[in-house]
């Protein structure tokens, strides 16, 4: 079975601060892992996805298999972030549902 | 990417009303999803809807309570069967385009049952 675990259901932050949201996975494949960002009264939208290595908005996120996480990580934490963050995983093969994190609250106070 | 229309945005339903919420995608895809989001929880995979066969419910949801239709590649509905209050939630319809690709989602349907 897949399970994906966010242990924090808020996160308060300080303006300028390092952010870490903590994502950590349960799955026997291979996974494909995302980031999904939804701000106030938008949709839920893509922020990273593991296979990308991109850096998004300045988050990065390290998929480390041998500790199923995938955390994302922020140096300096803006107000505009502030949103719901959540992790998720899919069975490799694209055409396959998500399966989400009870998600994340990250406010940053400036 | 993939453009999702999802109505309606938002309804307050009576109890033992039926409610009829609509995914349109602006191109042909495959695989279409149902979330549902309660209040303060995460998405829940409701059922996956291929075109042309029947949908393939996940634990904990049937049929009779959430029919699904997929008439064709860019189109779905979900109902939303003899409402009570607990099945208030925001419904969400997503699809996937492929491997490597992220799955796009509609705005959601927010729904109030009284």
């Amino acid at each position: 079975a897949q399970r994906v675990t966010q242990p924090e259901k808020l996160l308060s932050v300080f303006k300028g601060a390092p952010v870490e949201l903590k994502c950590n996975y349960s799955y026997s494949g291979s996974p494909e892992l995302f980031w999904y960002v939804q701000y106030s009264r938008q949709r839920l939208q893509l922020l990273l996805r593991h296979i990308s290595r991109e850096s998004i908005k300045g988050f990065t996120a390290d998929l480390n298999k041998g500790e199923t996480s995938f955390h994302l990580k922020k140096p300096f934490a803006q107000e505009e972030d502030s949103a719901m963050y959540y992790c998720a995983l899919r069975r490799a093969g694209g055409n396959t549902p998500l399966v989400f994190g009870k998600g994340t609250r990250l406010s940053v106070i400036a | 990417s993939a453009v999702i229309s999802q109505k309606p945005s938002r309804d307050i339903c009576q109890r033992g009303t039926s409610l009829t919420i609509q995914c349109q995608v602006d191109s042909q895809v495959t695989m279409m999803f149902w979330y549902r989001q309660q209040p303060g929880q995460s998405l829940t995979l409701i059922a996956t809807a291929n075109q042309g066969s029947e949908a393939t419910y996940e634990s904990g949801f049937v049929i009779d309570k959430f029919p699904i239709s997929r008439p064709n590649l860019t189109f779905s509905t979900l109902t939303v069967s003899n409402m009570s209050p607990e099945d208030s939630s925001i419904y969400l319809c997503s699809v996937g385009r492929g491997v490597d690709t992220e799955a796009f989602f509609g705005q959601g349907t927010r729904l109030t049952v009284v």
